[in-house]
């Protein structure tokens, strides 16, 4: 069984620009979350999705955005990038809440540097 | 929101030697119990997890006890290897809908040397 895919692995934007990052989860599974992870915060939950709509959300502003699809794939934006948006940016899915929903399967993240 | 705090914060044992991790947490309401493991240029991985209706789980040399009336539960590791290297994070979650929602310890960085 295929893990869970991001794309890409790194990226390298500009302050104001915007970006896209793309994550597959596990097969079968529709839950979809997000989460940042940085050295002086560690890592925080972004949001998260199930068979498409935002179940959960994190205090992050609202450059944050994402969306999941009928396949149960996802993308997060962030527009605006600041300095401050430099992270790895990890993906994780699960189950249905009815089996094995509790285990969170991680991607290997998208390095985001903002210059 | 749960607060959640992990001690401590760097952990350095010789290969053989036992490492235990404890985190503390604040909502009495968490029930789902999970640790993960994060090497180093990967996302974490769950390793092992207990649920609030049992006390303690083993799974060869890793094991988790849970102490629901102090709010606390650590994670066990015997006979460590250079293999189990690694940062560790806690999640204690109440469930339900927000499993995929979780607050993270702030992570303990074992170094086990050779």
């Amino acid at each position: 069984k295929a893990g869970v895919t991001q794309t890409p692995r790194y990226l390298i934007k500009t302050r104001g620009q915007q970006v896209t990052l793309s994550c597959s989860p596990i097969s079968g599974h529709r839950s979809v979350s997000w989460y940042q992870q940085t050295p002086g915060q560690g890592l925080q939950f972004l949001f998260e999705y199930f068979s498409e709509t935002q179940r959960n959300k994190g205090n992050f502003p609202g450059r944050f955005s994402g969306r999941q699809f009928s396949n149960s794939r996802s993308e997060m934006n962030v527009s605006t990038l600041e300095l401050g948006d430099s992270a790895l940016y990890l993906c994780a899915s699960s189950g249905t809440p009815l089996g094995g929903g509790e285990k969170l399967f991680f991607g290997s993240g998208t390095q985001l540097s903002v210059l | 929101g749960e607060n959640v705090e992990q001690h401590p914060s760097t952990l350095s044992v010789q290969e053989g030697d036992s490492a235990v991790i404890k985190c503390t947490y604040s909502d009495s309401a968490s029930n789902y119990f999970p640790w993960y493991k994060q090497e180093l240029g990967k996302g974490p991985q769950l390793i092992i997890d207990i649920r609030s209706n049992v006390g303690e789980k083993k799974d060869q040399r890793i094991a988790v006890t849970l102490n629901k009336t102090a709010k606390h539960f650590s994670l066990h590791i015997t006979e460590t290897q250079p293999e189990d290297s690694a940062v560790y994070f806690c999640a204690p979650t109440s469930g339900g809908t927000s499993y995929g929602k979780l607050t993270f310890g702030q992570g303990t960085i074992l170094t086990v040397h050779p």
